[in-house]
């Protein structure tokens, strides 16, 4: 069964400062990893998403790396902003068929606060 | 972007009673919709998967009889919890993809209290 873990669940920074949010999973036969965001009460926007081929990918001032065979993503948040401020979620698509096809599995959330 | 429209984004109703929750996918078809439920401060469980022109596919745990799913058109699919029960308060959220291997897309959610 797929896991996912991100650490830490909580990152509080001031603003301007680059961040690192970490997600590993304990099966590495994935389809795809994407990372959301999600604002207090609402749904998840679509931040990256990375196929299993893939090692990054980059929008803005975010960067998602992807190791495969360690099982570990990273999102880089550079010169972090108030703005930013939000859950941010992992989440993994296995690549297997059957009733796992489709399923995202998610990692718990890290929260982030950005203060001025 | 393709885009979920998930209606209503909160309801509150009484114990006993029934909710219907809607997302549609405005500009593109959804041959499937997954189904999650988040509680607080917690997060998304998948609930169930539903596919067009059948029979929707639960996870263990989930009380197929309680969250009926209807997935009657390529562009809608609908959860509705019956005989709601205060534990049944959460946020409900849908989600689709366009196409095989892009991301997934997600509605807006919707928070259902039961009073």
């Amino acid at each position: 069964k797929q896991e996912v873990t991100q650490i830490p669940a909580a990152l509080s920074v001031p603003e301007g400062e680059n961040l690192v949010l970490n997600c590993s999973f304990t099966d590495s036969a994935i389809y795809n990893l994407q990372w959301f965001r999600q604002d207090p009460g609402k749904g998840l926007t679509s931040l990256l998403l990375i196929q299993s081929s893939q090692r990054e990918q980059t929008s803005g001032r975010l960067n998602a790396s992807l190791d495969k065979s360690s099982g570990r993503s990273t999102l880089y948040i550079a010169a972090s902003q108030p703005g930013d401020s939000a859950t941010y979620l992992c989440a993994v698509r296995l690549y297997a068929g059957g009733t796992s096809y489709g399923k995202l599995t998610f990692g718990q959330g890290t929260i982030l606060t950005v203060h001025p | 972007g393709a885009v979920v429209s998930q209606h209503p984004s909160r309801v509150i109703c009484k114990s006993g009673t029934s909710v219907k929750i809607e997302c549609r996918s405005l500009d593109f078809q959804a041959t499937t919709m997954f189904w999650y439920r988040q509680f607080p401060k917690q997060s998304l469980m998948l609930m169930a998967t539903s596919n067009e022109g059948s029979k929707a596919t639960y996870e263990q745990g989930v009380e197929k009889d309680k969250f009926l799913i209807n997935h009657a058109s390529l562009t809608l699919s609908t959860l509705t919890v019956t005989s709601a029960h205060p534990e049944d308060s959460s946020f409900y959220i849908c989600s689709a993809r366009v196409r095989r291997g892009d991301g997934y897309t997600f509605g807006s959610g919707t928070r259902l209290t039961v009073v």
